[in-house]
């Protein structure tokens, strides 16, 4: 199984950079996932890491430590729709392939004049 | 493009009685899955399925069925329905083999049991 653990609730200033850390402790590891969610809506996709290292998307950037068990989320020039619950998810090795994910209790980010 | 598309999106239900939840995607994807959200938590899985005729259970599989007859569509049954099972349930979809395939999830069902 999995066990993630993600930050409960940040705020950040609208134009700052905002990291968001994520540590996990898995039994088998093939993938971490960032998803953005804002209330009332589905998870949106955001990044995706297997490998260690950085991980640029425009003004998204992700990170991977897998010695480590560590992911972060990094989101620059902060604009007042990045707030959101941002998630964590661990993909398990599944025999056959698939995507059986793990989700962390999400990090509920506040933008601030 | 629907993707994947969840009916209904609201519903309230009374104890004992039972429902299903629609799911079709229209993305060729051959892996489905259900997860549940409760208030200030994660997902966590229900069912999954990794083709027609195939399904597993998930982390809390518990007072829900599903079926995968078709490749597009993936429903999942409430069986006598309990105040705990109250949630936003999601449906999700992806390809199946590769790393990185992304999952695309469904508007959400919002479901209360009361």
């Amino acid at each position: 199984g999995q066990n993630i653990d993600q930050p409960t609730e940040m705020t950040a200033t609208e134009g700052a950079i905002v990291q968001i850390n994520c540590t996990y402790q898995t039994s088998g590891f093939n993938g971490l996932f960032w998803y953005q969610q804002h209330a009332g809506e589905a998870p949106t996709f955001l990044s995706y890491n297997v490998l260690d290292g950085l991980e640029e998307k425009g003004r998204f950037s992700s990170f991977l430590s897998r010695s480590k068990g560590y992911s972060y989320l990094l989101l620059k020039e902060l604009q007042m729709k990045d707030s959101a619950s941002y998630l964590c998810a661990v993909r398990d090795k599944v025999t056959g392939g698939g995507n059986k994910l793990t989700f962390g209790t999400g990090t509920q980010l506040k933008v601030e004049l | 493009n629907a993707g994947v598309t969840q009916t209904p999106k609201f519903r309230i239900l009374k104890i004992g009685q039972s429902m299903t939840l629609q799911c079709t995607q229209d993305m060729n994807h051959n892996y489905m899955y259900w997860y549940r959200q409760d208030p200030g938590m994660g997902l966590k899985l229900i069912y999954y399925s990794v083709g027609a005729g195939i399904t597993d259970k998930g982390e809390v599989p518990n007072g829900y069925n599903v079926s995968r007859s078709t490749t597009e569509d993936f429903p999942l049954r409430l069986e006598l329905a309990a105040p705990s099972q109250t949630s936003v349930y999601f449906c999700a979809s992806s390809y199946g083999r590769g790393t990185g395939n992304t999952i695309y999830f469904g508007e959400g069902s919002w479901l209360t049991v009361v």
